[in-house]
């Protein structure tokens, strides 16, 4: 069984660039969430897709914006970034919107 | 709005020792699930236990315990037998319709 997976693990853009993040879902998972993990703090809550739609989500701006596609795997899109998006970003994948989480290895992002 | 308070920024314990890390929450729901997850340097999130606020017993994983008080907003994580590999930042997560995290502990295992 293949666990949540990130790409890229790392990540160098400069400010007012765009990025997009990548998560695949573990195997027989339908939902996928979106955190932001700051250093030295704990994640923070983006948003959760459940079964293609948007199911939640937490106090960011419109310039974070996701997609789920039908195998489940999801996109995190980050518009006109600043310099305080620079943080780790964390997946997880859960077989309902309200079942454990497992989370991926993550992708470090850095805004120049 | 639900949040969650880790008031132990650092721990350390020596090996073989038991050490508690305590977390405490906010929230006026009833059902809800509460997490423990650990984030070693390598900065992958790991599941360590998982407790559903409906049931009275506390969950146990093998080395890993909690003490769950369901009035008092209280969820602690007991580590038995403490391994140095059990040296990372562990984070008390609340999930009613999103999952909160607290700000985490970093425990510290000195052999």
């Amino acid at each position: 069984e293949t666990g949540v997976t990130q790409s890229p693990t790392h990540l160098i853009k400069t400010r007012g660039q765009q990025v997009t993040l990548r998560c695949s879902s573990q195997s027989g998972h339908n939902t996928v969430s979106w955190y932001q993990q700051a250093l030295g703090q704990g994640p923070q809550f983006i948003f959760q897709y459940y079964r293609e739609e948007e199911n939640g989500r937490g106090n960011f701006p419109p310039r974070f914006s996701g997609l789920q596609f039908p195998n489940y795997s999801s996109e995190l899109n980050v518009n006109a970034l600043e310099l305080d998006d620079s943080a780790l970003y964390l997946c997880a994948s859960s077989s309902d919107w309200q079942e454990t989480q497992y989370f991926g290895p993550g992708t470090r992002l850095l805004v120049l | 709005a639900q949040t969650v308070t880790q008031s132990q920024p650092e721990m350390s314990v020596q090996e073989a020792e038991t050490v508690t890390l305590s977390c405490t929450y906010d929230t006026s729901e009833s059902n809800y699930y509460l997490f423990w997850y650990k984030q070693p340097p390598s900065r992958q999130m790991i599941l360590v236990i998982r407790q559903e606020a409906y049931k009275q017993q506390n969950a146990t994983e093998n080395r890993f315990s909690v003490n769950f008080q369901k009035a008092a907003k209280s969820f602690s994580l007991k580590i038995s037998d403490s391994q140095l590999g059990d040296t990372a930042m562990y984070f008390c997560a609340f999930m009613y319709n999103d999952m909160r995290f607290g700000a985490g502990t970093r425990l510290t295992v000195k052999p």
